[in-house]
Order: C-alpha cells, then sequence, then structure tokens
C-alpha cells in the first residue's frame, strides 16, 4: 500500500546543476500537484496536472518544469538550480476530475517529501 | 486575494488539557475545507473534509467544525502522540489549493 511515492528522499546540489524529482502513485487517481514546503511560508503549489495530458502553472511555477509522464508519474525539473530553490518539496495526488463536479472536494495524498540543498 | 491563516503557531497542552486550533480563510467560491496532520520527516496525512458551514467531523480525539470565515479543530484530552503540526487547506473555485503555516502542537505527559 505504497500511496504517494518521491526519490530520491535527500538531495544536494551545486548551483547551476539539473535535476529531476520523481514521484509516483498507485491510486489511479487523476490529479497530481507538486509543491515546495519553506519555514514560515506553509506549502506552496508549484504546478499541478489535473489529469493526464495536462499541467498547469500554481502560484510558485518560476525556475521549474513538469511532466505528466503517464496516470502514476509526474516529475518536477529544475534545469539551473539557484540557492533560493533549497526546500522540502512535495508530491501529491488526489481523485479529483475537473471534468466531474461529483469528484469534488477530494482530499490530497501525499508523498514523504525530497529534501533539496543548493549550495 | 486568497488567504488561510492559522493560529496560534505553536500551542503547548498537558495531557488531558483540552483545546482548539484555528483556520481563519478569505477565498472566492470555497469548494473544500481540509485539516491534515504532518509529523517531522512526513509528508501531511489527511484528516478531514469540510463543505459548508455548521458541518462537523470527528476522529478519535479531534473534532473539525466549519463556518463562513473559519474552522476549528477541537482536541479533547489529547495524548502525547497527538503531538504534531497541523495544517489547514482551502480549495478555492479556481480549484488551487492554499495552505496555512500550520499550528504546531506538543503535548506534555
Amino acid at each position: 500500500n505504497a500511496g504517494v511515492t518521491q526519490t530520491p528522499k535527500f538531495q544536494v546540489l551545486k548551483t547551476g546543476q539539473s535535476m529531476t524529482l520523481q514521484c509516483a502513485q498507485d491510486m489511479n487517481h487523476n490529479s497530481m500537484y507538486w509543491y515546495r514546503q519553506d519555514p514560515g511560508m506553509g506549502l506552496r503549489l508549484i504546478y499541478y496536472s489535473a489529469s493526464e495530458g495536462t499541467t498547469d502553472k500554481g502560484e510558485v511555477p518560476n525556475g521549474y518544469n513538469v511532466s505528466r509522464l503517464n496516470k502514476r508519474e509526474f516529475s518536477l525539473r529544475l534545469e539551473s538550480a539557484a540557492p533560493s530553490q533549497t526546500s522540502v518539496y512535495f508530491c501529491a495526488s488526489s481523485e479529483e476530475d475537473p471534468r466531474r463536479f461529483s469528484t469534488s472536494n477530494q482530499p490530497q495524498h501525499f508523498g514523504d517529501g525530497t529534501r533539496l540543498s543548493i549550495l | 486575494e486568497d488567504q488561510v491563516t492559522q493560529s496560534p503557531e505553536a500551542l503547548r497542552l498537558q495531557e488531558g488539557e483540552s483545546s482548539s486550533l484555528n483556520c481563519s480563510y478569505t477565498v472566492s467560491g470555497l469548494r473544500g475545507l481540509f485539516w491534515y496532520r504532518q509529523d517531522p520527516g512526513k509528508g501531511p496525512e489527511f484528516l478531514f473534509t469540510l463543505y459548508s458551514a455548521g458541518e462537523e467531523k470527528e476522529k478519535e480525539r479531534l473534532k473539525a467544525t466549519l463556518t463562513k470565515k473559519e474552522s476549528f479543530l477541537h482536541i479533547t484530552a489529547p495524548k502525547p502522540e497527538d503531538s504534531a503540526t497541523y495544517l489547514c487547506a482551502v480549495q478555492a473555485s479556481g480549484n488551487q489549493f492554499y495552505f496555512g503555516t500550520g499550528t504546531s502542537l506538543t503535548v506534555i505527559p
């Protein structure tokens, strides 16, 4: 019963390096999300994918790209890492299907995060 | 501007001492309000969904309530294992989620 799995759990990068954070869910959920969590800021939405084949910007998308590889997987890429991107990154998924109002108000289920430090 | 504010930032309780956490919100078109529990080094764990004013949900020692402007998470006779950060989130009409910064709860034996 894995739920939402994120890899890696920890990563240290140098400024300017690139990397991809991986996320996979086994709950057959339609929607997937990437957040960052910083002290005193709460969780902030970076990008989300309401359904397979679609992605949309959230509150803080600059410096990031995403790919919804299939229904299970949603990756987050940092093309040129900056110290300001040091954070804990969480992936989440939900049953929410924007085409069906009956699936409104579905909670998000989170992975355990990737702790990313950029020097 | 859509906003979610939680108070207090931190709360220390003696075991058995009941209290409440507050989540106030200003969003356009509330679609749902969610409570999560987050343990150190872990992702948020879903607790409750509330949708309409007057709604209440209960789970063990926790009870969540909702009004048009705020939600409360009542903790009755807490135990040390209830120590965690409690997060509130709202889903607005634009389909995005907004999280508060959380209340860090410590329950002392």
